[in-house]
């Protein structure tokens, strides 16, 4: 089973400012690597896909990168609505599909 | 517009059953694999399970292996689940997810879920 490790646990930044979130397989997921976002009650949401491609809809202040175990989501100028939890999941070697524990992001 | 909601989930007894239903529109449902994810209260997302899309092929968790069965009916656009043996930390919201077209896959649709709470 592939493992996602993801950091930090909470992420505490200023609106208006850039937050990078990190995720870490522990073997090659090649770059099938998707990253999903939730807010409080809330189902999740499709961000990225193919560790760097945003999905329909997903504004331009989100990136990704990485491939092979290493990967990060960036968010470049914190807008209120992005405030969230925010999970890495990888689809490359499965089953089981593994997701990461969460990084919540919160104002600082 | 891919709309998935999921029903059936509510109070059920430990060592109890339960069949959880996903309706499935705006989509050509018998062209996507699809999946069962689940959250426990407070907790991050575990993948469940899933389907091919002509249901041929199933793929559990080891948590739910044995326990639980998905399963699918293509002309009535529906994903179903059906949960045996219930225990206590089996209580999670249950989210179906559609997945996306190629291969591999990803989900690219999530229903709002349905609350599975296992309890005396």
């Amino acid at each position: 089973e592939i493992v996602m490790t993801q950091s930090p646990a909470t992420l505490s930044v200023s609106p208006g400012e850039r937050a990078t979130l990190s995720c870490r397989a522990s073997q090659s997921v090649s770059s099938n690597l998707a990253w999903y976002q939730q807010k409080p009650g809330q189902a999740p949401r499709l961000l990225m896909y193919g560790a760097s491609t945003r999905a329909t809809g997903i504004p331009a202040r989100f990136s990704g990168s990485g491939s092979g175990t290493e990967f990060s989501l960036t968010i470049s100028s914190l807008q209120s609505e992005d405030f969230a939890v925010y999970y890495c999941q990888q689809y490359n070697n499965w089953p089981p599909r593994t997701f990461g524990q969460g990084t919540r992001l919160e104002i600082k | 517009e891919v709309q998935l909601l999921e029903y059936g989930g509510g109070l059920v007894q430990p060592g109890g059953s339960l069949r959880l239903s996903c309706a499935a529109s705006g989509f050509t449902f018998s062209s996507y694999a699809m999946s069962w994810v689940r959250q426990a209260p407070g907790k991050g997302l575990e993948w469940v399970s899933a389907i091919g899309n002509n249901g041929d092929s199933t793929y559990y968790a080891d948590s739910v292996k044995g326990q639980f069965t998905i399963s699918r009916d293509n002309s009535r656009n529906s994903l179903y689940l059906q949960m045996n043996s219930l225990r206590a930390d089996d209580t999670a919201v249950y989210y179906c997810a559609k997945g996306s077209s190629g291969w591999p896959y990803y989900f690219d649709g999530w229903g709002q879920g349905t609350l599975v709470i296992v309890s005396s």
